[in-house]
């Protein structure tokens, strides 16, 4: 059950992309598409932000957008906005009722 | 609306036990699994086990096997997590967490609004 891998830091000027990378094994991200994505801003609780790879809760702009391709799973943020500026979390199920977060990785709105 | 409403802070030496609680309301508690997630000051999140609400059966994280126990009571919809043989890399933020009442399979959609721990002599 080792942690997800994903970069610290990640940013991107108003307007621009980021993409950030998750990169697991073949028993955790490449095994399942249960892999979701969290924004957590400071002081407050993590909140859901994609779900089963590429889907996006209601309420969640389509700027948010996942994908996969074997063991690495990315989000991409697309049209940054200063409140975009957050901490990103991946999560993967692991099977046998197990799941595995990532590092995180800090977003700056430049 | 779906709810998880957890029990408050906590302050414990090393060595011993802490018990948190968090009361789910808004959703059927028994159908939905519920996670603990804990957070270390400036660190990430770390995933600690799940429970089963409808039969309580449990899965944990490797590391932390053999201190951690998740219990619930489906007669007041309440979690339980128990932590035992406390270190100073304890202290953290706990959430409990749900997907309960979504469809978003796998997922942790809500959380509670967290309970810090201080592990301190």
């Amino acid at each position: 059950q080792s942690a997800l891998t994903q970069p610290p830091s990640a940013s991107g000027s108003p307007g621009q992309s980021v993409t950030i990378s998750c990169t697991g094994t073949s028993s955790d991200v490449g095994g399942y598409n249960y892999v979701s994505w969290y924004q957590q801003h400071p002081g407050t609780a993590p909140k859901l932000i994609i779900y089963e790879v590429s889907k996006r809760p209601s309420g969640v702009p389509d700027r948010f957008s996942g994908s996969k391709s074997g063991n690495t799973a990315s989000l991409t943020v697309s049209g940054l906005q200063a409140d975009d500026e957050a901490d990103y979390y991946c999560n993967s199920y692991a099977g046998s009722d197990t799941w595995v977060f990532g590092g995180g990785t800090k977003v700056t709105v430049l | 609306q779906v709810r998880l409403v957890q029990s408050g802070a906590e302050v414990k030496m090393p060595g011993a036990s802490v018990r948190l609680s968090c009361r789910a309301s808004g959703y059927k508690f028994t159908d939905y699994y519920m996670h603990w997630v804990r957070q270390a000051p400036g660190q990430g999140l770390e995933w600690m086990g799940t429970i089963d609400p409808s039969g309580g059966r449990t899965s944990y994280a490797q590391k932390l096997q053999g201190r951690v126990t998740m219990t619930r009571d489906t007669s007041t919809d309440t979690v339980y997590l128990d932590l035992s043989s406390l270190i100073f890399e304890d202290t953290a933020v706990y959430y409990c967490t749900t997907r309960g009442g979504t469809s978003y399979s796998y997922s942790m959609t809500v959380w509670g609004q967290g309970t810090t721990v201080t592990v301190s002599s």
